[in-house]
């Protein structure tokens, strides 16, 4: 089954930008990831999904400051002109045929 | 606007049992597969178990499997996650979330979460 390797942590600036990584396990490079966030004491949300060569999608209500890109096995989550609610948890999450996985979340400071 | 509201979280002992609920709404309840997934403390997320929009395929994560059975009631837009044998390891908010095709797909919409907690 694939696995998600995330970076524990990240920073950037307000008003700055960020990309975060979600890297897919040897022989799952061509899976789609879905990107959510979690701001402290909340349940997650959707932010996107976004596929192997680069397209994305972005949930409902999602700024456009909020956009996904690919790279061989890694996928991103860009985040310009940050704002202090974009201060959260984000996790990626991939699917096979029997089982979803997680990757373990980055915690980004703003 | 999809809404999914979970309910049934509380203290139970180690080894008893519980069975969470999600009420859903918004969407075509039959046309897309739901799933649970938990967050134990201070911990990342983690999936649990998943199922069909027409239930004929159910999943499961190892650390459940046989103690744990999902269904849905498509008559009353519902879905469950029965919970046996639990133990203290089980301790954790227990998220419904839907997925964004019949089955093989990514996860689109979150409830807000049941916390659960396996204590003596």
């Amino acid at each position: 089954q694939p696995v998600l390797t995330q970076s524990s942590s990240a920073s950037a600036s307000l008003g700055s930008s960020v990309k975060l990584t979600c890297t897919l396990s040897s022989g799952h490079s061509t899976y789609a990831i879905a990107w959510h966030q979690q701001q402290p004491g909340t349940a997650p949300r959707y932010l996107m999904k976004v596929e192997d060569n680069g397209g994305y999608s972005r949930g409902r209500g999602v700024p456009d400051r909020f956009s996904g890109s690919s790279s061989g096995a890694d996928r991103y989550l860009s985040i310009s002109n940050l704002q202090f609610e974009d201060e959260a948890d984000y996790y990626c999450e991939t699917w096979d045929r029997n089982t979803w996985v997680f990757g373990g979340g980055t915690k980004l400071t703003v | 606007e999809v809404q999914l509201l979970e309910s049934g979280g509380g203290l139970v002992q180690p080894g008893g049992s519980l069975r969470l609920s999600c009420a859903a709404s918004g969407f075509t309840f039959s046309s897309y597969g739901m799933s649970w997934v938990r967050q134990a403390p201070g911990k990342g997320l983690e999936w649990v178990s998943s199922i069909s929009g027409n239930g004929g395929s159910t999943f499961y994560a190892d650390s459940v499997k046989g103690r744990f059975t999902i269904s849905r009631d498509k008559s009353k837009n519902t879905l469950y996650l029965q919970m046996n044998s639990l133990r203290a390891e089980d301790t954790a908010v227990y998220y419904c979330a839907k997925l964004g095709s019949e089955t093989y797909y990514n996860i689109d919409s979150w409830g807000q979460g049941t916390l659960v907690t396996v204590s003596s």
